[in-house]
């Protein structure tokens, strides 16, 4: 099966602060890699769509210059929260798809605590 | 707006009895449909997907599909107390293959 892991598994951090989350393709190359957002007693929300090389797509309603990403490998993804707000603890997951492939691989997810 | 709508629960069923899971979702246009498995702060594990009009069984887990009525469901036969999980209902949200998930049941299994 396909591995995708995701670093860090926890996080705290100040308000104010900026934190990046690694998404890994370990055994294939992703062309597509998604961002979602869970929070408490609600389901995944699709934040973004990178594809390898180009910039990402953002869904509505969610502010690409504070939720930065990299897509620069076709195994490496990153997520940057910047200037954190409690509001933004949450739990992050992504998701990666290879080429010609329909089927996404989650990671192990990121919980982020902004105090 | 794509709509995928799940009854929260908690859905409680004694051990061994059969689990059923319900989901409807509002475009009509909608050709993949998947069930995950979410354990309390982990991510979502990819149980079945169902493509065409019927039943598909894998194991204990049978995923049905009704297109005509828009709804899907998930039976877990001889429920163990290791299924106590909350499980999404996903549809493709686009062409991209990024997943439109509902807010997800909770099951629980006792003993």
């Amino acid at each position: 099966g396909a591995v995708v892991s995701q670093h860090p598994s926890r996080v705290i951090c100040k308000s104010g602060t900026s934190v990046k989350i690694e998404c890994r393709s370990l055994d294939f190359q992703a062309t597509t890699m998604f961002w979602y957002r869970q929070f408490p007693k609600q389901s995944l929300m699709l934040m973004a769509t990178s594809n390898e090389g180009s910039k990402a797509t953002y869904e509505q309603g969610v502010e690409k210059d504070k939720f930065l990403i990299n897509h620069a490998s076709l195994t490496l993804s990153t997520l940057t929260v910047t200037s954190a707000h409690p509001e933004d603890s949450s739990f992050y997951i992504c998701s990666a798809r290879r080429a010609g492939n329909t089927e996404a691989f989650f990671g192990q997810g990121t919980r982020l605590t902004v105090v | 707006q794509k709509e995928v709508e799940q009854n929260s629960g908690p859905l409680s069923v004694p051990e061994g009895a059969i689990a059923s899971l319900n989901c409807t979702y509002s475009d009509r246009g909608s050709q993949s449909f998947f069930w995950y498995r979410q354990y309390s702060g982990k991510s979502p594990e990819l149980i079945m997907f169902i493509y065409s009009n019927g039943d598909k069984e894998d194991g204990r887990f049978t995923a049905q599909l009704n297109k005509a009525s828009q709804y899907v469901s998930l039976l877990i036969r001889d429920s163990q107390p290791s299924d106590s999980a909350t499980y999404l209902c996903a549809v493709y949200l686009n062409s991209g293959y990024a997943l439109n998930f509902g807010k997800g049941t909770s099951l629980l299994v006792t003993p």
